[in-house]
């Protein structure tokens, strides 16, 4: 059974940086591409970005560039997600999710339960 | 704004079909496959439909996904009470780097 266990909530100041764990299990982790999707709060889905791990490329929408790194930890099966720069705006739930054929589509298959990060004086 | 359109919200009573749809271009919904989720209050997003218009283990049935050019639609026939949730539909665009492009969502009420 695939499974992604994410780390728990946080609460962080305005400009601080935040990093997400997901890890993986009952799959090989450089078998699939992650991807990382968020949620805030009464809003929609916005993607983030994506990483295959065996090689450690990633890409991500010019709104994330330069602020979101994402990574991955082969040999303890976990990615991690970062961001810098933090404002209220990226209060939301942050979920990673694994897509298991078709590529870079946006086939999630399986998702992690979800990170709430609150940004907050 | 979403890249791809969806109506805020749609309804229909216990029993019938209905249908939510999904406008883009042909850098994402016209030239790659289109995806469906259904996310359930406080839960996570399921993948519903895949490559426009299949369905993985586990779906009933009642869910469809069809394409034409730049629309895709999802279909749900014989609505039941557990279908009322939030609707996303998904696609890779080709017009800058390459990126994965959601649809606002549709909020389904089952009267």
């Amino acid at each position: 059974e695939v499974l992604l266990v994410q780390s728990g909530a946080e609460v962080k100041k305005p400009g601080a940086t935040m990093k997400i764990s997901c890890k993986v299990s009952g799959y090989t982790l450089g078998d699939h591409y992650i991807h990382w999707v968020r949620q805030a709060p009464g809003k929609g889905l916005e993607w983030m970005g994506l990483i295959d791990p065996v090689d450690g490329e990633s890409m991500y929408p010019e709104d994330f560039q330069g602020r979101v790194t994402i990574i991955a930890d082969t040999s303890t099966d976990t990615m991690y997600m970062e961001m810098s720069s933090l404002n209220s705006g990226d209060t939301a739930i942050y979920y990673c999710a694994v897509v298991t054929a078709d590529g870079h589509n946006p086939r999630f298959d399986y998702w992690g339960q979800g990170t709430l990060v609150t940004v907050a004086s | 704004q979403s890249v791809l359109s969806q109506p805020p919200s749609a309804s229909g009573t216990p029993g019938q079909r209905v249908t939510i749809s999904c406008s883009g271009t042909g850098f994402n919904i016209g030239g790659n496959y289109v995806y469906w989720y259904q996310q359930l209050p406080g839960t996570a997003p399921k993948l519903l439909i895949f490559r426009d218009n299949q369905r993985p283990s586990g779906v009933p049935d009642r869910f469809s996904g069809s394409k034409s050019g730049t629309s895709a639609s999802l279909a749900i026939s014989g609505l039941r009470s557990e279908d009322e949730a939030d609707y996303y539909c998904a696609a890779w665009d080709d017009s800058l780097s390459g990126l994965v492009v959601f649809g606002g969502g549709t909020k389904l009420t089952v009267l």
